[in-house]
């Protein structure tokens, strides 16, 4: 019982950005929206977090709507090694994961 | 500094067997996480620990249980493996904090157990 939802795929072109679109409707006053992302063979890997603000680091943007209801991840510059699956999850006590969205990246 | 580190890396068992997977948390961390990871899925949270007890747990039967050593590190246990437990074992660690779901996870690569 996933409590995100994501499409289950995406393309984008190489060195234009990318927005992962999220949905947590369900989402609680407490829950922290974290978004991890899965290579082949890999563990997944973190990416950005946040609980109300929009957020940013060296890896991607965070922008959460005002609501909570919705995020979206933003990859300002996607490279072919961007290609991956992305899981948006709230984290409240359970870590639940859905089946995220596969990022396909065409050069 | 190490990341966390999973062992073995793959494994084959036969039906009926047990299992035992390890795992050692990223250098300062004290919380260890278990999920499973079907061909095609999400990861599947087992179950946590902290201060060498289970914290949470997922919709898994209890053939699959834990321990946490004093070192913060940890092992899972699969007890009757039947085909259907055969996925990537996924250990991932975080510092607990003062609200531990602010706090990342580190994840390892996870351990391919094939179940013939």
């Amino acid at each position: 019982d996933a409590k995100t939802t994501q499409p289950n795929s995406m393309e984008s072109n190489e060195e234009e950005p990318v927005h992962l679109p999220c949905n947590h409707s369900t989402i609680s006053g407490t829950d922290y929206i974290h978004w991890y992302r899965q290579l082949p063979s890999q563990g997944p890997e973190y990416v950005i977090h946040g609980l109300t603000s929009n957020v940013n680091n060296r890896m991607a943007s965070l922008a959460i709507a005002e609501d909570r209801k919705s995020s979206t991840l933003i990859l300002h510059r996607a490279t072919l090694r961007d290609a991956a699956v992305y899981y948006c999850i709230l984290i409240d006590d359970k870590i639940i994961f859905g089946k995220g969205t596969r990022l396909h990246i065409l050069p | 500094d190490a990341g966390v580190t999973q062992s073995p890396t793959h494994l084959i068992k036969t039906r009926g067997q047990q299992v035992t997977l390890r795992c050692s948390p990223k250098s300062g961390h004290d919380t260890v996480s278990w999920y499973q990871q079907a061909l095609g899925q999400g990861p599947q949270f087992i179950f946590q620990y902290y201060e060498e007890e289970e914290r949470q747990r997922g919709n898994f039967p209890d053939r699959f249980s834990g321990h946490q050593y004093p070192n913060y590190s940890s092992e899972l246990n699969v007890n009757a493996l039947l085909l259907g437990d055969s996925a990537l074992y996924l250990c991932a660690s975080s510092l607990r904090g003062c609200h531990p779901s602010n706090q990342p996870q580190h994840f390892g690569d996870g351990t391919r157990l094939s179940i013939l």
